[in-house]
């Protein structure tokens, strides 16, 4: 059975840091880009990084770039989001995905004072 | 970046009606490799969202086929043959040709 769980999401001050991790297992990880998906509380989706699979290969929406890093263990069947210099704006349930075909129930983070 | 554009925003329809959904993008779709990455995404309330096409017309596994893609270049429909119940949420189109992916602002589609 295919699983991709994230975890990490939470409450963050503006100006602070988070960091998601992905578990996917039950499917092949280390073959497929992956990425990280957001959607902001009653909006639509944003595609914020992805990943390729060897990990040498990384994009981010012009809106993260600089703050946010994308990461990968192959060998632990893992992703991870290092999130800083957060925003309100950055609020929103984070889904992993690989490829485009297989999405967790994503993590809620939301930046707040 | 490619905006994706999405009509109706809103789509009412009678139980075992058809419906349809128009995508439009900004620029080609059609990739330097010869394929058209469009995909087509159902959210049901609640639940993340779930690949019904990819590739303008392929139905990922376990999709009923009620639901069929078409289109090229810009402009691309999902169609639902006859609507049931449980087809209601939104649907976005997607594309992935182009850095960064970018999505439509979503169709809610109801029940009549």
């Amino acid at each position: 059975e295919v699983q991709v769980v994230e975890s990490g999401g939470g409450l963050v001050q503006p100006g602070g840091s988070l960091r998601l991790s992905c578990a996917a297992s039950g499917l092949t990880f280390n073959s497929y880009w992956m990425n990280w998906v957001r959607q902001a509380p009653g909006k639509g989706l944003e595609w914020v990084a992805k990943i390729k699979p060897d990990g040498n290969e990384k994009y981010y929406v012009d809106s993260v770039k600089g703050r946010f890093t994308i990461s990968r263990d192959n060998a632990k069947n893992s992703l991870h989001l290092q999130m800083n210099s957060l925003r309100a704006e950055d609020t929103a349930i984070y889904y992993c995905v690989r490829s485009a075909d297989y999405w967790g129930q994503g993590t809620l983070v939301t930046v707040s004072s | 970046d490619v905006v994706m554009t999405q009509s109706p925003l809103s789509l009412p329809v009678t139980l075992g009606q058809p419906a349809s959904i128009s995508c439009r993008s900004s620029q080609s779709l059609v990739h330097s490799d010869g394929n058209t990455y469009l995909s087509w995404f159902q959210q049901r309330p609640g639940q993340s969202p779930r690949r019904l096409i990819y590739r303008v017309s392929d139905r990922d596994s376990g999709v009923p086929d009620r639901f069929s893609g078409s289109g090229s270049g810009t402009d691309f429909t999902l169609k639902i043959s006859g609507v049931e119940a449980e087809d209601v949420g939104v649907y976005y189109c997607m594309q992935g040709t182009h850095w960064p992916h970018t999505f439509g602002q979503g169709t809610k589609l109801e029940i009549k």
